[in-house]
């Protein structure tokens, strides 16, 4: 059980560029959130999904883009990198009556220069 | 909407004395509470958590919280420091106002010295 997968954990992107940062869980959750952690302002909610083919944006979606699939996975697309998007980003889950307990990925770093 | 302010950026202690982080809370509904814990390079990982039943919560590793509606406060406490507690602490709200969906606040850096 590895609980939920981020990859990758560092990238280095020039302004402009695209990518896709990955999660997937193996938890059959339902519920599932990207956050942008930058420091001194907590986390901030991007987009979530509450199961596959439905999404919804959070408090600061302009500049990325997601999809859900399938349960298990939940990409985050950034179509082009600006340097406000340098950030550390957690994907996590949880499941539909645990509304409070969410499990984290370990984090990608993201630089756009 | 639902927000939560951490009184203190960063909290320095010495190893075997009391912690507390502070935590003051907004809500227009019964809200729900937590503490989340951040240790370096990992992702969070939830200490406690308060959805009004007993004002006194006990979570992992000792720590505990009391949430006070008179305050609107959710200080986090452990009487005795160690040198695993160097982490980030975020005060998290959530409640009916925004889909239960969580606010965190803006995080604790503690730092324990030996």
């Amino acid at each position: 059980n590895a609980g939920v997968t981020q990859t990758p954990k560092f990238r280095i992107l020039k302004i402009g560029q695209s990518m896709t940062l990955q999660c997937t869980q193996d938890m059959n959750h339902n519920y599932m959130y990207w956050y942008r952690q930058d420091p001194g302002m907590g986390l901030k909610l991007i987009y979530y999904s509450v199961g596959a083919g439905i999404t919804d944006k959070g408090e600061v979606p302009n500049g990325y883009n997601v999809s859900r699939s399938t349960t298990e996975d939940f990409p985050l697309r950034l179509e082009l990198a600006a340097p406000s998007q340098t950030s550390v980003y957690f994907c996590a889950s949880r499941t539909a009556n645990q509304g409070e307990k969410l499990f984290f990925g370990s984090g990608t770093q993201l630089s756009v220069l | 909407a639902q927000s939560v302010t951490q009184l203190d950026s960063h909290v320095s202690v010495s190893e075997g004395t009391p912690v507390l982080l502070r935590c003051n809370y907004s809500s227009s509904y019964s809200p729900s509470l937590f503490w989340y814990v951040q240790h370096p390079n990992k992702g969070l990982q939830l200490l406690l958590k308060y959805t009004s039943a007993a004002t006194l919560v006990k979570g992992i590793n000792g720590f505990e919280a009391e949430f006070k509606k008179s305050e609107t406060s959710f200080h986090l406490t452990k009487p005795s420091a160690h040198m695993s507690d160097a982490a980030e602490y975020f005060c998290v709200v959530s409640d009916r106002s925004n889909d239960y969906k969580l606010s965190f606040g803006a995080g604790t850096t503690v730092t324990v010295r030996a």
